[in-house]
């Protein structure tokens, strides 16, 4: 079964640290999005990606948030200058608009923990 | 504005048990709603959608339910099994972009058996 993948499962790194987390999302979907998970608390939306481009972003997602489709198949995540609050779970998804938008498929997620 | 939120954080249940899982939301023009699992150390899962012009809907084992009226949903899931332990969240597309889930607080299911 297809599924989007993410990689690191893990990252640790210093406060004001750049970090890159990378998403392959499911290789015939068009919409790509992030998200992410503090510890104990709900999901929050980040960022959605269509066409090359951000189609919708968060409060959260300023302007230490970047994302970037570098290639046919990786979808990244960067935080420019990490900070401690940045410590969460980072979830990356994809959807197919022949199915629905809302039925995004998730990947594993990144722990970022910020030191 | 978009909401959504749950009423219990915690449920326990005996396997074999019906487990039903409750939420909350504000915005009377929302018009569609999703229930995701979340296993620990895993990202969210698509179980089962609705849609407002239904009250009902059925998928394997579970059922979820839509109260227009009081703006509640509810996810139910028949002959619980401890592979259903997990964090269940309600969650709904923007109104302004069909892209971006709004998700609820969540409910911790502990299936014990």
């Amino acid at each position: 079964e297809p599924e989007v993948t993410q990689t690191p499962s893990h990252q640790v790194t210093q406060m004001g640290q750049e970090v890159i987390l990378h998403c392959v999302p499911i290789s015939n979907h068009l919409y790509f999005y992030w998200y992410r998970q503090i510890l104990g608390q709900k999901v929050e939306f980040l960022v959605s990606f269509y066409n090359n481009e951000i189609s919708e972003k968060s409060e959260i997602f300023d302007d230490q948030f970047s994302v970037e489709r570098p290639d046919g198949s990786n979808f990244t995540l960067k935080i420019r200058s990490t900070k401690l609050e940045d410590s969460a779970m980072y979830f990356c998804a994809s959807s197919d608009p022949g199915i629905g938008f809302a039925e995004a498929f998730f990947g594993q997620g990144t722990r970022l923990t910020v030191v | 504005g978009e909401s959504v939120g749950l009423h219990l954080p915690t449920l326990s249940v005996q396997e074999g048990d019906n487990s039903i899982i409750n939420c909350a939301y504000s915005n009377s023009a929302s018009d569609y709603f999703i229930w995701y699992k979340q296993e620990s150390g895993k990202g969210p899962q698509f179980i089962i959608d609705i849609r407002s012009n239904m009250d009902k809907r059925q998928g394997q084992r579970v059922t979820v339910l839509l109260n227009k009226t009081v703006k509640h949903l509810s996810l139910q899931i028949a002959a619980t099994q401890p592979g259903d332990s997990a964090v269940y969240f309600c969650a709904e597309p923007g109104i302004t972009s069909y892209g971006k889930l709004t998700f609820g607080q969540g409910t911790i299911l502990t299936v014990h058996p």
